[in-house]
């Protein structure tokens, strides 16, 4: 079965501060995908980043950036410099090989709060 | 503009009512997914389609139904049999496998 852990519930930090929200996952398939979503107050979840099983080079746009390392299973996020606007509940997800579907498993999401 | 749409945004069940949440997509996608969130237990999938006149069971299909009639629409009815149904209700939809799923704005369902 898969899973993905988002061991930190909710980090506040100041603005301009930068912050990396942690994801672990598990899965025995050698093929698959990891998102980042993110759900501010509004409630639609707003899609961040894909990445695939075999392209583990960082990822950087704008002021975010993503480390994505198999030998530890963890496709970590990291926001630079952040912002008022930043403050969002962000989940890891992972997809699953399901037919012609996306048939995705979410962690229980980090809820980032960024002050003045 | 393409994207998902949900309604309503806010709805109320009473006791041993079935209610139905609806979905419409116009972008041609053939996948549909709709998914409950509870707070602090992130986003579970309750049933997906990935065609016409198909779907499958999620992780938590016990107590609703959904049909898919057509591609644009995929409508899920929260039964009386649902014993816990206050939650967020999300429905998205993809090109297909792996990729990335795009999301309405949710319904709030609340018991009365």
């Amino acid at each position: 079965a898969q899973k993905v852990t988002q061991a930190q519930t909710e980090i506040s930090v100041v603005e301009k501060e930068d912050v990396t929200l942690d994801c672990v996952y598990e899965t025995r398939d050698t093929t698959y995908y990891l998102f980042w979503y993110k759900q501010p107050p509004s409630g639609e979840l707003v899609f961040l980043i894909r990445r695939n099983s075999f392209d583990e080079q960082n990822e950087i746009s704008g002021r975010y950036s993503w480390n994505f390392q198999k030998s530890t299973s963890s496709f970590n996020f990291t926001i630079t410099a952040s912002q008022v606007v930043d403050s969002a509940v962000y989940f890891c997800a992972l997809s699953v090989d399901t037919g012609t579907a996306s048939k995705l498993t979410f962690g229980t999401g980090t809820r980032l709060q960024v002050t003045l | 503009d393409g994207g998902i749409t949900q309604s309503p945004k806010y709805l109320f069940r009473k006791e041993g009512q079935n209610v139905t949440l609806s979905c419409e997509q116009n972008l041609n996608h053939d996948a549909m997914y709709w998914y409950r969130q509870d707070p602090g237990q992130g986003l579970r999938l309750i049933y997906y389609s990935q065609i016409v006149n198909d779907f499958q069971k999620g992780d938590i299909a016990e107590g609703y139904s959904v049909s898919r009639e057509k591609k644009e629409s995929f409508p899920l009815t929260v039964t009386s049999a649902q014993k816990n149904p206050t939650a967020f209700y999300l429905c998205a939809s993809s090109r297909g496998r792996d990729e990335k799923l795009f999301f309405g704005s949710g319904t709030q369902l609340s018991v009365l």
